[in-house]
Order: C-alpha cells, then structure tokens, then sequence
C-alpha cells in the first residue's frame, strides 16, 4: 500500500469553528488531491496540488483552503466549518504524469 | 446529466456467479479509464486501468467502448469477499484530473 496517512481520523467540531485536516505522504509524489465523499455523489476534488506551494481549485472549493510547504504534506483547512461540510475526506497522490491514483484511509468530519 | 454515471445497485449476486456493469462516461475526448474498489469505510483501492485494448486481470475483466462511451467490468466466479461498491474514474485533460461516478454497490450472497 502506498505510504498515505491522514490526521485525525475521526473529528467532530461546531459550526463556525477553523479545522485543519493534514495530508501525509512517504512517496515523494507530485501530485496530492482533497476529496470529500457523500453519499449518492462520487468522490468531489476540492483542492489538489502539482508541487510545493503550487495549488489550484477543484470542483467543490468553497469555504476551503490548501497549503503545500513541503512535497509530503498536504494541508486541508475549513476556516469556518459549516454543516454542510460533514463528510467524509479523503487524500490521494499521484506521480507525475501517470493519472492513477492511490487514497489515504479517509477522515471523517462531524460538524454540529 | 452527470460526467460519469454508474447504477447504485445494490446488485445482489449468488456466490459462483458472473456479474457485469456499466460506467457511462459523456466526454468524448475522455483519455484514461479506471476501476476502483471501495470497502464499506475504508479508501478506495485501485483495482484496474481500462485500456482499449481490453484488460483482465485473473476473475476480473475490464473493457471500453469508445463508441458508446462506456466501461464495463465483468467479475465471474464471484466470492464473498468481491462484495464492495465498484468506482469508475476517467480523466478528460491533460491535467489528468479523475472524475469520478458515484459507484455500483455489489453484494455477493452464499
């Protein structure tokens, strides 16, 4: 398995509160993605980056934001968590030019 | 409509059984094509690339038709433990971004 951890793995938090999700990578991978899943809806990238302190937005980046400062960690943040941002969060990273991607085990988000 | 679509499901499939279905895709410049497989909680698993050619992988067949945009994924002798939601992801640029369906749920029953 592709060495991907995520942190926390389990959070629950209130609404209006600043989260930061952490992304953490051993395979010196380019890419690194955000993604949150919802049933009924296919994983959703919010954020992905190509390189340290490159990043763009993706289909679902309102009310979140990335940072990139080294090629291991990837930084997800909800500066101000709503409900609507239960989910379930899911980090993946790809090698240059190969479009295949392999998943961290997920973190679960609980706003209330 | 949707970049990439699946059926829910649940397909609920005997033991020993062959199972196929279909992830319709409707960019037609879509380059790459994957299967993922996805336990109940757990992160999706890459089970398969799709090339035009066609591919198998042991139980797991896996084919595009470009002309009807479409992959399939067919499993024969199935077992208990293939039960799991199956993904399909495509890429349309360059950028090799996925986009994903969102999945086929698959029960395998003894």
């Amino acid at each position: 398995d592709a060495g991907i951890t995520q942190s926390p793995r389990h959070k629950v938090t209130e609404t209006g509160t600043p989260v930061t999700l952490r992304c953490h990578q051993t395979e010196n991978h380019r890419y690194m993605y955000w993604y949150r899943q919802d049933p009924g809806h296919g994983l959703r990238l919010i954020h992905y980056s190509y390189g340290v302190k490159d990043t763009d937005k993706g289909e679902v980046s309102d009310g979140y934001s990335v940072s990139r400062s080294k090629t291991e960690d990837f930084l997800l943040t909800l500066e101000s968590a709503t409900s609507s941002q239960t989910s379930v969060y899911f980090c993946a990273i790809s090698e240059s030019n190969v479009p295949e991607q392999y998943f961290g085990p997920g973190t679960r988000l609980t706003v209330t | 409509r949707k970049e990439v679509e699946q059926d829910p499901g649940p397909f609920n499939v005997p033991e020993g059984a062959t199972v196929a279905f279909n992830c319709t895709y409707s960019n037609s410049a879509s380059q790459s094509f994957f299967w993922y497989r996805q336990d109940c909680r757990k992160e999706p698993k890459l089970l398969m690339s799709v090339y035009s050619s066609g591919n198998e992988d042991g139980r797991f067949t896996a084919q595009l038709n470009r002309a009807s945009q479409y992959i399939s994924l067919l499993i024969r002798d199935s077992k208990l433990s293939d039960s799991a939601t199956y993904l399909c992801a495509v890429t349309v640029d360059s950028n090799y971004q996925l986009i994903w369906g969102a999945g086929t749920k698959l029960i395998i029953k003894p």
